[in-house]
């Protein structure tokens, strides 16, 4: 299985309403990364968490970590239509590869 | 200002063809990287280059063979392609080689038939 894995694979919600997205990993890591990815788009990154840090806010973005639970949350608040899209979570592996690991990814669908 | 571009957009060719997809990036990053995308959004990275030297190379048939002339640019050349080589390829940037924030372009949608 992957190293990132994203939970719940799909997600529809009302606009307006929030929107959790779920992370686990397998190894430890350096720091953890969510992509955002609209429709026939390339990856874009929303925000990045180091292993010694448990919480960060970007705008209406809040992700959490767990380093001991090896998990990570994004929460997208009062979302919009404009949030639909695929989001990533992709971690850097302490293990010196020196490169990032990407989960499959949550398709979210905010409702108008 | 496109800060990494991809050509192709599209590209749709036959089996046992040769294809390049080229790969440019304006933000005066080290590191480029080619990515698989499959049908299922599972991304895969392919190559790694930082200053224009091989730094990662996965499990990857060795009909793909990545070029970088110089640290902007990293191309991607297919030979004979293969009906399961169809997905989407993008290209990225980092600033330096290592776990940092990647600037991807838009995507090159390969279809073999």
């Amino acid at each position: 299985s992957q190293q990132g894995e994203e939970d719940p694979q799909a997600l529809s919600i009302q606009e307006g309403e929030n929107a959790t997205m779920n992370c686990s990993y397998k190894t430890s890591i350096n720091n953890l990364q969510w992509y955002r990815q609209n429709s026939g788009r390339g990856l874009v990154h929303l925000i990045l968490i180091r292993s010694n840090e448990r919480e960060k806010h970007s705008g209406r973005l809040r992700v959490t970590l767990d380093t001991s639970k090896k998990s990570s949350s994004l929460l997208i608040t009062a979302s919009r239509a404009a949030d639909t899209a695929s989001y990533f979570c992709a971690t850097d592996m302490d293990t010196g590869r020196r490169a990032l690991t990407f989960g499959s990814g949550t398709r979210l669908q905010v409702q108008p | 200002d496109t800060a990494v571009s991809q050509t192709p957009k599209y590209l749709v060719t036959q089996m046992g063809n040769d294809k390049s997809i080229k790969c440019e990036q304006n933000l005066g990053h080290d590191t480029m990287y080619w990515y698989k995308q499959d049908s299922k959004k599972f991304l895969k990275i392919m190559f790694s280059y930082n200053n224009k030297e091989l730094i990662i190379n996965e499990t990857v048939p060795n009909r793909f063979s990545p070029k970088s002339p110089d640290k902007a640019h990293l191309n991607l050349h297919i030979n004979s392609l293969e009906l399961g080589d169809s997905a989407v390829y993008f290209c990225a940037s980092s600033r330096v080689q290592g776990g940092y924030e990647q600037y991807f372009g838009p995507g090159t949608r390969l279809t073999v038939t």
